[in-house]
């Protein structure tokens, strides 16, 4: 059973440019959530997608924006990146689950912005 | 706003000394709490969960975790450390909303075991 999967591993952007990070999750999870682990922190949630909709959202600029399929993968946007988006950026997925859900966390793309 | 405090940033044991992390958070209302491991070169992994019921529970690699409401605390426990625990540790709650729920992390807890 594969857990969640999060494509690129790594990548290199300059400010400005914009970035899209995509993630699967584990089989028979409906809900994708992301995060953004800065160095020496712990991850801070950006935002959470549920049924292709965008369900709550952390203090994170519209400079960050998402998608999820119908087949529950989900993608980031980070567009005009800064230096300071520099981070790991991580996808937990969960099976909704009215309150009692457990997210699982996949290995993260880690984003270096020059 | 949440928020979850993690006691000691770093911690130094030797294999076979006691552990305990502490773990704080801020919210009145009705919590879950999970406690995560990051191992070096490794993802996220759940260690243990707390949502309802007795408030001692216990995780995987003998880890264990109490959950004291009055106190607003869920500290990490294990009765003897390992070389292979050397990992970074996050407390992490959400509260129970109608839907979405987000997970609400500490700043993390880096273990060091000496061999």
């Amino acid at each position: 059973d594969a857990g969640v999967t999060q494509s690129p591993t790594h990548l290199i952007k300059t400010r400005g440019q914009q970035v899209t990070l995509r993630c699967s999750p584990k089989s028979g999870h409906d809900t994708v959530s992301w995060y953004q682990q800065a160095l020496g922190q712990g991850p801070q949630f950006i935002f959470q997608y549920y049924e292709e909709e965008e369900r709550q959202r952390g203090n994170f600029p519209d400079r960050f924006s998402g998608h999820q399929f119908p087949n529950y993968s989900s993608e980031l946007n980070v567009n005009a990146l800064l230096l300071g988006d520099s981070a790991l950026y991580l996808c937990a997925s969960s099976y909704e689950n009215r309150g009692a859900e457990t997210q699982y966390f996949g290995p993260g793309t880690r984003l270096l912005v020059l | 706003a949440q928020s979850v405090s993690q006691h000691n940033h770093h911690v130094i044991l030797s294999e076979a000394a006691s552990l305990e992390l502490g773990c704080n958070y801020s919210y009145g209302g009705t919590v879950n709490l999970f406690w995560y491991v990051q191992y070096p070169g490794q993802h996220l992994q759940l260690l243990l969960k707390y949502f309802s019921g007795d408030p001692l529970v216990k995780g995987i690699k003998g880890f264990e975790a109490e959950f004291i409401k009055s106190k607003f605390s869920f500290n990490l426990r294990k009765p003897s450390v390992q070389w292979s625990d050397t990992a970074e540790y996050f407390c992490a709650v959400t509260t129970l909303m109608e839907y979405g729920n987000k997970l609400v992390f500490g700043a993390g807890t880096i273990l060091r075991v000496k061999s």
